[in-house]
């Protein structure tokens, strides 16, 4: 059973801090790695992927990847009460195109 | 693009009834994705198309649920008998190859 493992939280950060979210995951030959938002009410929404070790920045969002830890990480800098929302993560187990599994999320409250 | 349509928004059904919801995907993406998402559970894989063929349904709970994509740019989720355990909310996910998944607004279904 291929499992994403995700801290439920509630996360809380002070406007301005930088939230660390973290995601397990079990299969060490998954290849892909998405990072998803969800306002409460709302679909997901894609905000980051990486695919190769190391780091990847977008905007105030960087992404982390250890595949030898079997973890990734989202970084959310200088933090908005817009940014409170669930952040889940999304793993595909294996290369070519089998479906992402993802985690139950962690939610984030971000405090004026 | 308009991106992923659903209808209905909301579904209040009593149970024993029939429902059936319905998805259009993004024009051009050619995997389709039933998503169910629960508090307990969090987002759990229905089924999900490829060319408009069904390549995995080991998701669907029971043989009430049943799923259809007769052309690329629709698909239907069925449920008969419906029953209050299916109380959730259903999200359609269309994507391009390896791509990550781009979400519909979702059906909230009440089973009462």
């Amino acid at each position: 059973q291929k499992e994403v493992e995700q801290n439920s939280g509630p996360l809380s950060v002070p406007e301005g801090a930088i939230a660390s979210l973290n995601c397990t995951y079990s299969d060490r030959g998954s290849q892909s790695f998405f990072w998803y938002r969800q306002y409460s009410g709302k679909s997901p929404e894609l905000i980051m992927s990486i695919y190769s070790n190391g780091d990847k920045e977008d905007g105030r969002f960087t992404a982390q990847l250890n595949k030898a830890s079997q973890y990734v990480s989202l970084l959310i800098r200088d933090s908005q009460p817009s940014d409170s929302a669930t952040y889940l993560c999304a793993v595909r187990p294996l290369s070519g195109n089998t479906p992402l599994v993802f985690g139950k999320g962690t939610r984030l409250s971000v405090i004026a | 693009d308009a991106g992923v349509i659903q209808s209905p928004r909301h579904e209040v059904t009593e149970m024993g009834q029939e429902v059936t919801l319905r998805c259009k995907p993004i024009s051009g993406h050619d995997y389709l994705f039933w998503y169910r998402q629960t508090m307990m559970r969090g987002l759990e894989l229905l089924i999900y198309f490829n060319n408009n063929v069904p390549i995995d349904d080991s998701g669907m709970p029971e043989d009430r649920f049943s799923a259809k994509m007769p052309n690329a740019s629709f698909s239907t989720l069925k449920i008969q008998p419906s029953e209050p355990r299916d109380s959730a909310v259903y999200f359609c996910a269309s994507s391009q190859g390896k791509g990550g998944y781009t979400f519909g607004s979702g059906t909230r279904l009440t089973v009462v």
